[in-house]
This record gives structure tokens, sequence and C-alpha cells, in this order.
């Protein structure tokens, strides 16, 4: 099925460093999502986008609606231990009822 | 806590059985969402329903179903089971409007 273009597929970082991830789509999206998934439990939303353009902060994470609407980031700030996880891109189109999710960023943290 | 309830939690069975994974929605949530999730895998659309009745279909394989049914609660049936089958399901649920899908803890299905 449709996916989206995630990167990077994998960071690894020292706590305190900040992190930036971003998704591409071939389509218009006119909703953006960031979520992040744990092991042995379902994706947490983080932030919801709903208008191209839209800068919207949640604590440390911050994510932006690219003006073209086919593409967005999430940027972390001053990482910590708990932000291990994987974080997952998912956008919907006009009229489209189904969420299309990314391939995923798997962050891990080096002591 | 979503409010996004899947049970079981784990599911073993062999090659060729049956199986039902249930969900209950957020309250308040009309639409329910089921998706796939194979070892180090995105999640993949299976189906969605709204109020009982079924909205958009993604690669959802023939063996498998689903149906919404008068309270919202959701069941995903898996029927002749192959290995290939086993990963984790997910239900999911979404209010009106522009509103995110909230995800339960899933279901970890292992074929043997």
């Amino acid at each position: 099925g449709q996916q989206l273009n995630q990167s990077p597929q994998s960071m690894f970082i020292q706590e305190g460093e900040d992190v930036s991830m971003n998704c591409t789509s071939s389509s218009i999206f006119n909703t953006w999502l960031w979520y992040k998934q744990e092991p042995g439990e379902g994706p947490v939303l983080l932030i919801a986008l709903y208008k191209a353009g839209e800068l919207t902060s949640n604590g440390r994470l911050t994510a932006q609606f690219g003006i073209t609407r086919k593409d967005s980031f999430l940027n972390i700030s001053a990482s910590i231990p708990s932000d291990v996880g994987i974080y997952f891109c998912a956008g919907r189109g006009f009229g489209n009822e189904k969420l299309t999710f990314g391939t995923g960023t798997r962050l891990t943290i080096i002591p | 806590d979503s409010g996004v309830t899947q049970t079981p939690k784990h599911l073993i069975t062999a090659t060729g059985q049956r199986v039902t994974l249930r969900c209950s929605p957020r309250s308040g949530d009309l639409s329910v969402y089921w998706y796939q999730q194979s070892l180090d895998q995105g999640l993949q659309f299976l189906i969605q329903y709204y109020n009982g009745e079924e909205r958009a279909k993604g690669n959802i394989l023939e063996r498998f179903s689903a149906q919404q049914f008068p309270d919202l609660h959701s069941e995903l049936n898996l029927s002749s089971l192959e290995l290939g089958d086993s990963a984790l399901y997910f239900c999911a649920s979404r209010g009106q409007g522009p509103s995110p899908l909230h995800f339960g803890n899933g279901t970890r299905l292992t074929v043997t």
C-alpha cells in the first residue's frame, strides 16, 4: 500500500542533542499527524497539524505542516532517555478517510 | 491511556485456524480503523467503519473481515491463518471532523 517517505530511518544521538526528522508525500494532504510508538504499545499521538504552514509545539516537540502540503517535519529539542522509540508521521488527503503512515524513524539515545 | 481497548493482548494459534480480535473505541467515537503492523514494519491500513457501516478499505485480504456493532465496538475476523499473518493488529478510533486517530495497545497474533 501507499506509504510516506520518512527520514531518517534511524538515529543514534547523545542525550541533550536536538533531533529532526521529516516526511514527504507525492500527494497533497490536509492533515499531518506525528505519533510515537514504544515496544509493546500502540502509537501515541504527539502533534496534530491541520493547516498548511502551521507550526505547533508540544513541550520539547515542534512540528510543521509544509506549505506545499506534501511534507512535514518533527523536531525534538534537548533529547532525554524517555524520547527513545519509533516516531511515525501520518497523513490524510482531502475526502480520504484513510490515514497513511510513514515507515518510521527509530530513535536511540547513546549513553 | 488512549481510551481504545483491544482484547486479547496476545493470541497464539495454529495455521488454518480462525480468530476474532475485539476493539472498543473511545467513548463517543463513531469511526473505527484496523491496522496491521508486521515485525519492524510500518502500519498498514486494513479497513474502516463508521457508525456500523464500512467506510474505507485498504489492502485487507479476503480471508479477513470486520464488522462494527450497534454499540460501536468492532471485531476483526482472521480466518485460514497463515504464518505470514503473525503481526500486531491495532484498532484506532476518532471523532468527527478533522480529528486524529487514537490507538489501542494492539493484539499480538502469533501463528505457529
